[in-house]
């Protein structure tokens, strides 16, 4: 079965860091490009990063460019985030997804994780 | 950056055909994708480049894209079709994945 598991969230306090791990299982890890999505609560969908299946490339949201790093460990089917000097906005479930490489405007995002919970609070 | 507009909510009867809209300027020329929420739950994809239904979806689901407005179609609504409907494209120009601000169907 295909599967995304996030995992790492947690509460913090403003300025920490934090790494979400996401592990997928069931198709071929290194064939996908991968994004992370956040929601924060009550709020609709917003995507914060994207690495490809080379990690040759790798795009970040304005709201977290320099802040967060992407990265992925194709050995152990594993989909990274560091998120550094958090805020109380970046309060969210965050979910990983796969997407199809061909263009980056060719395929959505086909399979999700369940999502694992950021909170930035003092 | 690239911004896609889609309406908070529509209502619609069950049995009846639930039309969501989401706008951006010459959105024709990107490839765009949906994606249903249900509340608690992960997206999932529901229509792929503007009208290719995944496996496992529906036919009642349709999508197309013309002009400055793609649309997603829900035929014969239920229940089960209650939930948040949010478009996504790629904007090569700023290198960013753009979701729409969602819309919420509600079944009467």
């Amino acid at each position: 079965e295909v599967q995304l598991a996030e995992s790492g969230g947690g509460l913090v306090q403003p300025g920490a860091s934090l790494r979400l791990s996401c592990a997928a299982s069931g198709f071929t890890f290194d064939d996908y490009g991968m994004h992370w999505v956040r929601q924060a609560p009550g709020k609709g969908l917003e995507w914060v990063s994207y690495i490809s299946s080379s990690s040759s490339a790798i795009y970040y949201a304005d709201s977290v460019k320099g802040r967060f790093t992407i990265s992925r460990d194709d050995a152990s089917n594993s989909l990274l985030l560091q998120m550094k000097s958090l805020r109380a906005e970046d309060t969210a479930v965050y979910f990983c997804a796969r997407q199809r490489e061909y263009s980056n405007s060719r395929y959505g995002m086909d399979v999700w994780g369940q999502g694992t919970t950021v909170t930035v609070s003092s | 950056s690239y911004v896609l507009t889609q309406p908070p909510s529509v209502s619609v009867a069950p049995g009846e055909t639930a039309t969501i809209t989401c706008g951006a300027n010459n959105i024709r020329s990107k490839g765009v994708h949906w994606y249903q929420q249900r509340p608690g739950q992960a997206p999932v994809l529901v229509i792929n480049y503007d009208s290719d239904r995944p496996s496992g979806i529906p036919e009642r689901f349709s999508g197309a894209n013309s002009g400055n407005t793609a649309t997603l179609t829900i035929s014969r609504v239920d229940a089960g079709d209650e939930a948040d409907y949010y478009c996504q494209v790629w904007d090569s120009r700023s290198d960013h994945f753009v979701f729409g601000p969602g819309t919420k169907v509600t079944v009467l």
